[in-house]
């Protein structure tokens, strides 16, 4: 199908790990690239690739990816990181599409 | 610096036709696909289309195609989005980006597009 699901929210304390997943089957031909979204910003690529970060991401950042299953993992999430994440890949006909989003709270 | 600098918020009434525009600059223009992402109030992205300026090569995703038109001056760095009969349900944030075809690497600033009687 051309869809790509994720949780609606997620929640983890400060310093924890959180891993935030992306479901799709066009996630089998296609690697995921991670956006984080603050309230009334654009969107910031935080993930690319297999697991590749833009200058000025903090390693904390890191992306995966199993057969249908992309995830992005943070790991010693800070307050600031609190944000909504969008995965986003191709599909069969070679177009985007983006994840139903993700809300990260930082307890 | 590579940046993407959108034109300003527009307030429009139902049934008029808008174009607005993304420029891009910092980098080769011709080189790079830039897409159109809407965001409506509240709610998620939705991938639009995309253009390669260097031939103006265009792609729409089914959801979008026949609603909105994408095209570029490459000559003035620009792309553009058009609509030619705005609906209520075309009010969100929308948003070009920079694609080497497969991630956003760029974002421009977004303009809020409010279609209202």
């Amino acid at each position: 199908s051309s869809e790509l699901t994720q949780d609606p929210a997620v929640s983890v304390a400060l310093g924890q790990t959180v891993r935030i997943t992306c479901q799709g089957d066009s996630l089998r031909s296609y690697y995921a690239s991670w956006y984080q979204q603050k309230p009334g910003q654009a969107p910031v690529l935080v993930i690319y690739g297999k697991n590749n970060r833009p200058s000025g991401i903090p390693d904390r950042f890191s992306g995966s990816s199993s057969g249908n299953t992309a995830s992005l993992t943070i790991t010693g999430a800070q307050a600031e990181d609190e944000a909504d994440y969008y995965c986003n890949s191709r599909d069969s006909s070679g177009n985007h599409l983006f994840g139903t989003g993700t809300k990260v709270t930082v307890l | 610096e590579v940046q993407l600098v959108q034109s300003g918020a527009e307030v429009k009434k139902p049934g008029e036709s808008l174009k607005i525009s993304c420029k891009g600059s910092g980098y080769s223009f011709t080189s790079y696909w830039i897409g159109w992402v809407r965001q409506m109030p509240g709610k998620g992205l939705e991938w639009m289309g995309i253009i390669y300026p260097g031939d103006s090569d265009t792609r729409y995703s089914p959801s979008f195609q026949g609603q909105v038109t994408i095209s570029a001056d490459k000559s003035i760095s620009t792309a553009y989005l058009q609509w030619s009969s705005l609906k209520a349900s075309d009010t969100a944030m929308y948003y070009c980006a920079r694609t080497a075809m497969d991630d956003f690497d760029y974002w421009g600033q977004g303009t809020l597009v409010t279609v209202s009687s």
